[in-house]
């Protein structure tokens, strides 16, 4: 079936370092893949749609300089947050949209906690 | 406003009971409309899909589209412990999806 890898599930990182997520498609090119960020009981918010090949577009209000995207082939998008500060501490989740099929295929997250 | 409205919860049932799960939204360009399912500390899963308005029934799970009213619900039957999640709406107009905030859902043994 179609699956959306996505590593690390969590990490901790110092004060202005930078971190890099991975999400992978399995068994399924993704031409498109997306990035969330979800606060405590609060919904999903994307934070910018990944293209393979091409550059990333990102939603209002998001730092493309901080959040760096990268699509580098038909399974894998990665996302970096540069210069990580404590307000970054956050869920981040990544999704795909399998071919011929509804609705989108989630990652299993990734819990960012800066210290 | 936001486009898409959900009943905020949380929701605690009995073992058993019906449960109904509610979303509204102000965007008359909606098609598509997805109900997620959310374990704590995970990805959203889906668990049900429907394109414009009507029922569809999986299982214990019965979505409902009402177009007109802008409304759509989730009903969960013989609801289980293993129900007990966080359930996510969601709805596009073939672009991109717009989320709802969440129901949490807890089902007592």
């Amino acid at each position: 079936g179609a699956v959306v890898s996505q590593h690390p599930s969590w990490v901790i990182c110092k004060s202005g370092t930078s971190v890099k997520i991975e999400c992978r498609s399995l068994d399924f090119q993704a031409t498109t893949m997306f990035w969330y960020r979800q606060f405590p009981k609060q919904s999903l918010m994307l934070m910018a749609t990944s293209n393979e090949g091409s550059k990333a577009t990102y939603e209002q209000g998001v730092e493309k300089d901080k959040f760096l995207i990268n699509h580098a082939s038909l399974t894998l998008s990665t996302l970096t947050v540069t210069s990580a500060h404590p307000e970054d501490s956050s869920f981040y989740i990544c999704s795909a949209r399998f071919p011929g099929r509804y609705g989108y295929t989630f990652g299993s997250g990734t819990r960012l906690t800066v210290v | 406003q936001k486009e898409v409205e959900q009943d905020p919860g949380p929701l605690s049932v009995p073992e058993g009971a019906i449960v109904s799960l509610n979303c509204t939204y102000s965007n008359s360009a909606f098609q598509y409309f997805m109900w997620y399912r959310q374990y704590s500390r995970k990805g959203p899963e889906l668990l049900m899909y429907t394109y414009s308005s009507g029922n569809k029934e999986d299982g214990r799970f019965t979505a409902q589209v009402d177009k007109s009213s802008k409304y759509i619900s989730l009903f969960i039957r013989d609801s289980q412990p293993s129900d007990s999640a966080t359930y996510l709406c969601a709805m596009s107009d073939a672009g991109k999806s717009t989320f709802g905030d969440g129901t949490t859902l807890t089902v007592k043994p």
